[in-house]
């Protein structure tokens, strides 16, 4: 069984651009999590989805960040127009339910020049 | 709301010594507990959890916490380390309540450096 899978796992951007983040969790899960890392910084909750359903988006940025989690496909984390206090380690992490460990991918190293 | 302290951002330590990773938890409601690990470039590995029922919990790896409700502590011990233990560890907590949607608030982290 294949864990979380995220790419790319590094993505360099310039100022002004759009990163896509890409997170496919693990087979028979439906609940996705993103987090955010900062250097020498903890995780940072952004954003929980269900299946074509954004549940609570309470740490998202108000500009700029949006995420999805069709019914088909990976589930997409968004930033546009890129800005270098977006450089971080965007983890996501999956579930079977909400009240169920989380399984974490490996993190894409977003780096903003 | 929620928050969750790691009283040491570093803590050096000679293989096979006892080691002790420091967190404490402020919470109105009741939580669930964790502690993840965290490897260089690598994504989180869950060490062990803590849901209810014993308060001593056991992980992998040769890890335990202990759940005090009265001192709202989980601190992570292991009575003899490696090198290999060497990484960053971060306590997490989760909302037990009903409107709980399972996101996962972090601590500051920890580095453990194990020293040969």
């Amino acid at each position: 069984n294949a864990g979380v899978m995220q790419n790319p796992r590094h993505l360099v951007r310039r100022r002004g651009q759009e990163a896509r983040l890409r997170c496919s969790p693990m087979k028979g899960h439906s609940h996705v999590y993103w987090y955010r890392q900062l250097p020498e910084e903890g995780l940072k909750f952004m954003v929980y989805l269900q299946k074509e359903n954004i549940i609570d988006e309470s740490g998202m940025p108000k500009e700029r960040f949006s995420a999805e989690f069709p019914k088909e496909g990976p589930s997409i984390l968004r930033i546009q127009q890129v800005v270098r206090g977006d450089s971080a380690a965007y983890f996501c992490a999956s579930s079977p339910s909400h009240a169920d460990t989380q399984y974490f991918g490996p993190g894409t190293r977003l780096t903003v020049l | 709301a929620q928050s969750v302290t790691q009283l040491d951002s570093q803590v050096p330590v000679f293989e096979e010594a006892p080691v002790e990773l420091r967190c404490n938890y402020s919470s109105s409601v009741s939580v669930y507990l964790f502690w993840y690990v965290q490897y260089p470039n690598q994504g989180l590995q869950l060490l062990l959890k803590y849901l209810s029922g014993s308060t001593l919990v056991k992980g992998i790896n040769g890890f335990e916490a202990e759940f005090n409700k009265s001192q709202t502590s989980f601190h992570l011990r292991k009575p003899s380390v490696h090198i290999s233990d060497t990484a960053e560890y971060f306590c997490a907590v989760s909302d037990q309540g009903s409107g709980n949607t399972g996101k996962l608030i972090f601590g500051q982290g920890t580095t453990l450096q194990v020293k040969p």
